[in-house]
């Protein structure tokens, strides 16, 4: 299958900081979208792209689909205590049904 | 109201025993998919249905692997004969239609085959 490249796999930063994460792929695609998953829960849509360069926020989260329709990014400003969790990309390719997810990052956030 | 169920939350069966994981998908979806995440991964995509079409099965590891849905509702996924490699994170997501939607997932039952 479709290997989506995600990095780093953990962050620990303060709080207060901001974060970056990315994805990429060697295979072109039409959407990305980009979750998060808390301890024992399943994962939640943070922000979905279904553009190449477009750029969509969703209060402190930003994330971009890139020109290549290759790679994505994730930004959180600002981070606080809440944003703990693993955030997890995922990618769908022009006329398949499944998504392709990421491997994860791992983010602690240190009061 | 309710979210997307699954049940059990865990299970921990003995190599080689068969075992059945439980999904609800929330109330008028009309798409359900299955998942499995293993330890440290990202989730792997094994089976989608949608209405009364044919599933796609084409995530399915193996032929142990097999799943059913009861019209609209309640997904049963099987794993016959578990080997070890099978211990895992069985997520469940619903959406309103097909993959261009938004997927909604439930906790995830948490195998162990010892």
């Amino acid at each position: 299958g479709q290997q989506l490249n995600q990095s780093p796999q953990s962050m620990f930063i303060q709080e207060g900081e901001d974060v970056s994460m990315n994805c990429t792929s060697s295979s072109i695609f039409n959407t990305w979208l980009w979750y998060k998953q808390e301890p024992g829960e399943g994962p939640v849509l943070l922000i979905a792209l279904y553009k190449a360069g477009e750029l969509t926020s969703n209060g402190r989260l930003t994330a971009q689909f890139g020109i290549t329709r290759k790679d994505s990014f994730l930004n959180i400003s600002a981070s606080i205590p809440s944003d703990v969790g693993i955030y997890f990309c995922a990618g769908r390719q022009t006329g398949a049904n499944n998504l392709f997810f990421g491997t994860g990052t791992r983010l602690t956030v240190i009061p | 109201g309710a979210g997307v169920s699954q049940s059990p939350s865990n299970k921990v069966t003995e190599k080689g025993k068969d075992v059945e994981l439980r999904c609800d998908p929330i109330s008028g979806h009309t798409a359900l998919y299955w998942y499995r995440q293993r330890l440290g991964q990202g989730l792997e995509f094994l089976i989608y249905f949608q209405g009364n079409s044919a599933p796609d099965k084409s995530g399915l590891p193996s032929d142990r692997f097999s799943a059913e849905r009861t019209g609209e509702s309640v997904s049963t996924l099987t794993i016959q004969r578990t080997q070890q490699e099978d211990s895992a994170v069985y997520l469940c997501a619903s959406s309103w239609r097909g993959w261009g939607e938004t997927q909604y997932f439930g906790p995830g039952t948490r195998l162990l085959v010892l």
